[in-house]
């Protein structure tokens, strides 16, 4: 299985300020084909389902702000949150799709507002 | 735009089978491109993939749960369903549908979730 880690646990950051999350995969989830990586974030609120906010690792979903950014490669990437907004404050996780069908998520990092 | 809800007991003792059903709405199971999965989420914690289902019937599970899911899919009724047997208080989650995307390989619409206890 390919294991997703996820740093730091949890974060507190001044409203426009900028909130930084880093995901690491135990192995590359980068295509060579396609030059693809197969790396998913997502949103979650309190009470609610996961909202899919970043796909191919920076691909933003139709309708999510453009604050929000993917970057990395390989290994190791990070959703970046420009301008932190108080509808942002969440749980955000990382997935892995390159090994579908078996897909893993990592363990979340909660953001807050300082 | 499509729609998924969970449906199905929020209270399950131990050994006995969780049954939960999704029904989509917004669009068909049988056009094609999307494979149907479950998910779970146990309280207070990360997200673990349980399986998916194709609308022709084929399906794929973790291997950590393969021996007592089974995913089914009612193209008629556009649901699709989940049985876990032998549940343990460990299976207690809430438990999502979600679409996967065949071309995005994620997941882009979700179910809002139903909790599922078992407790004697």
């Amino acid at each position: 299985d390919i294991v997703m880690t996820q740093s730091p646990d949890s974060l507190a950051v001044s409203l426009g300020e900028r909130a930084t999350i880093n995901c690491k995969s135990s192995q590359s989830v980068l295509y060579s084909s396609n030059n693809k990586n197969y790396l998913a974030w997502y949103q979650q609120k309190p009470g609610q389902p996961p909202k899919l906010l970043i796909y191919w690792a920076s691909t933003r979903e139709s309708g999510v702000p453009d604050r929000f950014s993917g970057s990395g490669s390989g290994t190791d990437f990070t959703l970046t949150i420009s301008s932190l907004q108080a509808e942002d404050v969440a749980v955000y996780y990382c997935q892995q799709y390159y090994s579908t069908p078996l897909f893993t998520f990592g363990p979340g990092t909660k953001v807050d507002i300082k | 735009q499509v729609q998924l809800q969970e449906s199905g007991p929020g209270l399950v003792k131990p050994s006995q089978t969780l049954s939960l059903t999704c029904t989509v709405s917004g669009g068909s199971i049988s056009s094609g491109g999307y494979y149907w999965s479950w998910i779970r989420q146990h309280p207070g914690k990360g997200l673990e993939w349980i399986g998916y289902i194709y609308y022709s019937g084929s399906t794929y599970y973790n291997p950590s749960l393969k021996s007592r899911v089974t995913i089914s899919v009612d193209t008629s009724k556009n649901q699709f369903s989940l049985k876990l047997s032998s549940v343990t208080a460990a299976d207690t989650a809430v438990y999502y549908c979600a679409r996967d995307n065949m071309v995005r390989g994620v997941f882009d619409y979700w179910g809002q979730g139903t909790l599922v206890t078992v407790s004697s």
